[in-house]
């Protein structure tokens, strides 16, 4: 079992939809988990961080957190092409050195 | 963005030739991090420092060593390249201790080994 699974995709969803992005991870001593967006050929930057249960939202960004069941979701609402990249999970174990588990990321696909 | 500039951004040697990839920082962040990324992998940890001259092994650190001897530069030395460390290599930074610290990315380096 991976440390980090999210699906590959790619998720395909119409512009102005809402785009649905899972993750699940196996650490249950994780405690803080990230959302990096990833255009095609440039790094990942940070969109979400989520520490609690719960939802947090940013704009049209929505991060879910369960930590019960070791899930850990983002909605995008609105969607639009610009928001089509790969979207990576990563997950940080509590104290240690600071070692982030990244999932594989899943691609996104907003048709306009 | 974070302040991050890796160096260089491109690069094709050959076979059992040295390389080494530079990271600096201006945010005088503590921890940094080489990962490589290659598809169906995701991002995995090479080596990581948590300060200068202290520097430990990820999970794919056979090949690479590293050095820090200032805190804004962290290098990457592939001693003997092989074709298998073709890939996009990033550096990261990550600010003090706790564990609500996001990793920030510089713009990689794909190194092509022929």
């Amino acid at each position: 079992q991976k440390e980090v699974e999210q699906n590959s995709g790619p998720l395909s969803v119409p512009e102005g939809a809402i785009a649905s992005l899972n993750c699940t991870y196996s650490d249950r001593g994780s405690q803080s988990f990230f959302w990096y967006r990833q255009y095609s050929g440039k790094s990942p930057e940070l969109i979400m961080s989520i520490y609690s249960n719960g939802d947090k939202e940013d704009g049209r960004f929505t991060a879910q957190l369960n930590k019960a069941s070791q899930y850990v979701s983002l909605l995008i609402r609105d969607s639009q092409p610009s928001d089509s990249a790969t979207y990576l999970c990563a997950v940080k174990r509590s104290g240690g050195y600071q070692k982030v588990t990244f999932g594989t990321g899943t691609k996104l696909q907003v048709i306009p | 963005d974070a302040g991050i500039t890796q160096s260089p951004r491109h690069k094709v040697t050959e076979t059992g030739t040295p390389v080494t990839l530079r990271c600096h920082q201006t945010e005088n962040h503590r921890y940094m991090y080489w990962y490589r990324q290659d598809p169906g992998h995701g991002l995995r940890l090479i080596h990581y420092s948590y300060g200068v001259k202290d520097t430990d092994k990820g999970e794919v650190s056979d090949g690479y060593s590293v050095s820090r001897s200032k805190t804004e530069d962290f290098l990457l030395t592939l001693e003997s390249a092989t074709s298998s460390q073709t890939s996009v290599y990033f550096c990261a930074i990550s600010d003090l201790d706790g564990d609500n610290q996001p990793q920030h990315f510089g713009d990689g380096t794909r190194l092509s080994i022929l």
